[in-house]
């Protein structure tokens, strides 16, 4: 089984530009949560999407938006990157049913702002 | 809002020694999730713990929950280099199983 897959690996911004980060959740998980792991504030949490809904949002600024289509694929967005917003960005995904809340993770994305 | 504290934040232990992490956090968290990094890389899922109680072991790993106590604990028994890694568990208070607040990791090096 395909695990959770993110998309581009690496990626290098001037500050004040916009970045789009995607995810493809391992198949059959409608859930896909997206979370900044930085040296300086540790693993946070941004947003999750269940159905093409957000569900749930944590503490960032409105710069910070994302989206999921009608196949559980989830997008992103960044815009006006600062320095700060350098950082691995990480999305998982979960299957949601029953007692499995597990939580799969992806590979990341690794954002550098210049 | 749940903050989770690990502790120790750096360890640093010979192979073959026993040494515990511990994960205090400050309101309810229906389940705490232990999770492993290596370095550069993502996150691998080690245990999830759903109840009061529960115990889990995976090899040289071992991991319990006291929501009484709101702590919850990852055993290392009889180390080796391939441990070497940063550990993080998480809580989840809002029990969505999707929206994990986080510790701030355990740097565990395991030298020969």
């Amino acid at each position: 089984k395909a695990g959770v897959t993110q998309t581009p690996r690496y990626l290098i911004k001037t500050r004040g530009q916009q970045v789009t980060l995607s995810c493809s959740p391992i198949s059959g998980h409608r859930s896909v949560s997206w979370y900044q792991q930085t040296p300086g504030q540790g693993l946070q949490f941004l947003f999750e999407y269940f159905s093409e809904t957000q569900r749930n949002k944590g503490n960032f600024p409105g710069r910070f938006s994302g989206r999921q289509f009608s196949n559980s694929r989830s997008e992103m967005n960044v815009s006006t990157l600062e320095l700060g917003d350098s950082a691995l960005y990480l999305c998982a995904s979960s299957l949601m049913t029953g007692l499995n809340y597990e939580q799969y993770f992806g590979p990341g994305t690794r954002l550098t702002v210049t | 809002e749940l903050k989770v504290e690990q502790n120790p934040l750096f360890l640093s232990m010979q192979e073959g020694k026993n040494y515990t992490i511990y994960c205090n956090y400050s309101t309810t968290s229906d389940r705490l999730y232990w999770y492993r990094q290596d370095p550069g890389k993502s996150l691998e899922s080690l245990f999830v713990l759903l109840s009061n109680g529960a115990v889990k072991q995976e090899g040289r790993l071992m991991a319990s929950l006291d929501t009484k106590a709101r702590l919850s604990t990852l055993h290392i028994t009889a180390a080796v280099h391939d441990l070497s890694a940063t550990y993080f568990c998480a809580g989840d208070p809002w029990a969505s199983g999707s929206r994990l607040t986080f510790g701030e990791g355990t740097q565990l090096t395991v030298n020969p």
